[in-house]
């Protein structure tokens, strides 16, 4: 069984700071790998992903992820952060094999950037 | 083009009672998942349905079940509920479900049992 493990549960942080949330999977086979976004009030949004090629990939907003196989990770970066980050950050992966339709999240990073 | 529309958007029960929940998703998209969305345990995949069939399936019990209709929407009913049932209820659509398709969530149900 696929399973994702976020590192933090809440982040707080300063406008322009950098952000790193790390992002672990555990599952043998190859994987599809997202993290979405929930900002206060809003549905959950794709931010990012990740199926093949280059494993550092890019995303809205100027989010980036990296794809690092041999440490099942997939962290989520941003050089500098702005106040409107503020949101909930959730990993998922889905294996290749299966389908999008039955993704496993992780319980999610809460950001908090103070202004 | 239409989000995914979930609806109601909050529901108040009792133990023991029923309910029904609704998804329509985008337009063309094939696949609905449901997903429960507790502080506690994060997201938990309930169910899949692609072109009226249940694909996919959670570890969630046999009080849970949906369905989903010619034109891709998708109910889910959770009978006999429980105190724990207490949770956001996320649905999610994508074109064919394909693995590299994200998913596209609804605003979800609150539901919240007394």
């Amino acid at each position: 069984a696929q399973s994702v493990s976020q590192h933090n549960h809440h982040v707080i942080l300063s406008e322009a700071a950098s952000l790193e949330l790390g992002c672990n999977y555990s599952y043998g086979g190859t994987v599809n790998l997202f993290w979405y976004v929930q900002y206060p009030g809003q549905h959950l949004q794709l931010l990012l992903k990740y199926f093949s090629g280059d494993p550092l990939v890019k995303g809205i907003k100027g989010f980036e992820a990296e794809f690092i196989k041999s440490k099942f990770s997939f962290n989520l970066r941003k050089p500098s952060v702005q106040w409107s980050d503020t949101a909930e950050y959730f990993c998922a992966v889905n294996a290749k094999v299966t389908n999008a339709g039955k993704s496993t999240f992780g319980d999610g990073t809460t950001l908090t950037v103070k202004p | 083009k239409a989000g995914v529309t979930q609806t109601p958007r909050y529901l108040i029960k009792t133990r023991g009672q029923q309910v029904t929940l609704s998804c329509s998703p985008i337009s063309g998209h094939r696949s609905v998942s449901w997903y429960q969305q507790t502080p506690g345990q994060g997201l938990q995949f309930l169910f899949e349905y692609f072109s009226e069939t249940q694909r996919n399936k959670g570890n969630f019990p046999g009080r849970f079940s949906g369905r989903q209709f010619s034109n891709s929407r998708s109910e889910m009913n959770v009978s006999t509920l429980e105190l724990g049932d207490s949770a956001l209820y996320l649905c999610a659509s994508s074109l064919q479900g394909a693995g590299n398709q994200p998913q596209h969530f609804g605003d979800g149900t609150r539901l919240s049992i007394l």
